[in-house]
């Protein structure tokens, strides 16, 4: 079975740190995906992978950034957090066309 | 940006009762795919239907694709309390396993 691991369910932190979501995949999947997921919004595409030290902006990057150092892990880095990038972030891998989500790591930021 | 749109926005029903659910998009594809989430969770790939495939089915799922219409529906027959969720399409235009989802359809079976 396919594991996507989210380093955390539930975060709360404060407007200005710097926050660190981390997504560990174990089968070898050389794309890998984050989203957020908000009511009315649907999944929205923060930023993908296509392999080690490459990344790709998604339709709302704005205010994140992303880190591959190893083909397994993915991390998401909001440089300054902010009370709008409150929501529920979701990490996925794939190699063929299917996607696998880890469980979600909802964020609040006060 | 989000070029699927599903129809219903909200579903219920009673267990025992078929749960039909639709998909539009507005771009060429290679693949259509169905995901459901459960509250609080992550999503669970359900099944791929491809642009050459019309029908498709697994287990008490069933899945058709209208490439005409840019359309897809997933049926789920004889419905289950456990399958309260809810269910979203995506969409892939070979853009190297990006996808693009809809807003779902929040599904509840009442026992």
């Amino acid at each position: 079975d396919v594991k996507v691991t989210q380093s955390s369910r539930y975060l709360v932190k404060r407007t200005g740190e710097k926050v660190f979501l981390e997504c560990v995949q174990d089968m070898d999947h050389e794309n890998m995906f984050w989203y957020r997921q908000d009511p009315g919004l649907g999944l929205r595409l923060i930023y993908f992978s296509y392999d080690v030290k490459m990344k790709e902006k998604g339709d709302i990057p704005e205010g994140y950034s992303v880190s591959r150092e190893k083909k397994e892990r993915f991390s998401l880095i909001l440089e300054s957090a902010s009370t709008n990038q409150t929501s529920m972030y979701l990490c996925a891998s794939s190699f063929a066309r299917g996607q696998y989500f880890g469980p979600g790591t909802r964020l609040t930021v006060l | 940006s989000q070029q699927g749109e599903e129809d219903p926005q909200a579903l219920s029903i009673q267990e025992g009762e078929n749960a039909t659910m639709n998909c539009s998009y507005k771009t060429s594809i290679n693949n259509l795919q169905w995901y459901r989430q459960n509250s609080g969770r992550g999503l669970v790939h359900l099944i791929l239907i491809r642009s050459n495939e019309r029908e498709k089915h697994s287990g008490r799922l069933r899945v058709t694709l209208d490439t005409s219409k840019k359309s897809s529906s997933l049926l789920i027959t004889a419905s289950r309390a456990a399958d309260t969720a809810s269910y979203f399409c995506a969409t892939d235009g070979n853009q190297g396993g990006k996808l693009i989802f809809g807003q779902g359809t929040e599904l509840s079976v009442k026992p």
